[in-house]
């Protein structure tokens, strides 16, 4: 069981919008802006998009945003394209001795 | 563009050791940390550890304290991740990766090896 929860899945169809959910605790996503997600194609290394919550790497697409609400941290990707289906995953620095949590992951389908 | 080069698919015995080297296109490991990051087949990520720019101290995740080690070598252009007393669990994919571009960006990896599978099996 990972220590940040997400959906396991979502969908949309192109052009729409999804918003992905990562909720953890006061040890972490609550206290930390340090929250940063991923996108992972298969047989891919990962992909940063989003860090320290809401900022967006360089080249990266703002159709990727970042926001946070007390211990959740949520993903949303508007304007669905077909490459953007993958598996997508949350991670936030942690008070704890392990130093950086991460999210279940997340599939999403663009339908 | 930094990028790191990982060595290739290892297959270990229980009980075993492995070391993972990872090779950075440029002499960045003095000035940036690495980290090392597994994911088991379709699993979510563990970070295992980090070796810290400059003084090169390292730091690990509680779970594999006491078997795992990082270092670097002497040219600052290739790190290792070593794992000893491997258990069928430890199969994983296991990645190098660096905040180097991402401003203010901790753990914030925005560059990552391409990733070295290591499968434990007797």
């Amino acid at each position: 069981q990972s220590a940040l929860t997400q959906p396991a899945s979502v969908s949309g169809s192109p052009g729409q919008s999804i918003t992905i959910s990562c909720t953890g605790t006061s040890s972490d996503v609550g206290i930390y802006d340090y929250v940063s997600w991923y996108q992972q194609h298969p047989g891919k290394a990962p992909k940063l998009i989003v860090y320290d919550v809401t900022n967006r790497p360089s080249g990266v697409s703002n159709r990727f945003s970042g926001s946070k609400s007390g211990n959740t941290a949520s993903l949303t990707i508007s304007g669905l394209q077909a490459e953007d289906e993958a598996d997508y995953y949350c991670s936030s620095y942690t008070s704890s001795g392990t130093l950086l949590l991460f999210g279940g992951g997340t599939k999403l389908t663009v339908l | 563009q930094v990028q790191f080069v990982q060595s290739e698919t290892e297959v270990k015995k229980p009980g075993a050791s492995v070391k993972v080297s990872c090779e950075a296109s440029q002499n960045i490991l003095a000035n940036y940390a690495i980290h090392w990051v597994r994911q088991a087949p379709g699993q979510s990520f563990e970070w295992m550890g980090w070796l810290s720019a400059g003084t090169g101290r390292t730091k690990y995740a509680e779970k594999f304290h006491g078997r795992v080690t990082i270092t670097r070598d002497t040219s600052a252009k290739i790190a290792f991740m070593e794992l000893s007393s491997l258990r069928y669990e430890d199969t994983a994919i296991y990645y190098c990766a660096a905040v180097i571009g991402s401003p203010g960006g901790l753990f914030a990896f925005d560059v990552w090896g391409q990733g070295t599978l290591v499968t434990v099996s007797s």
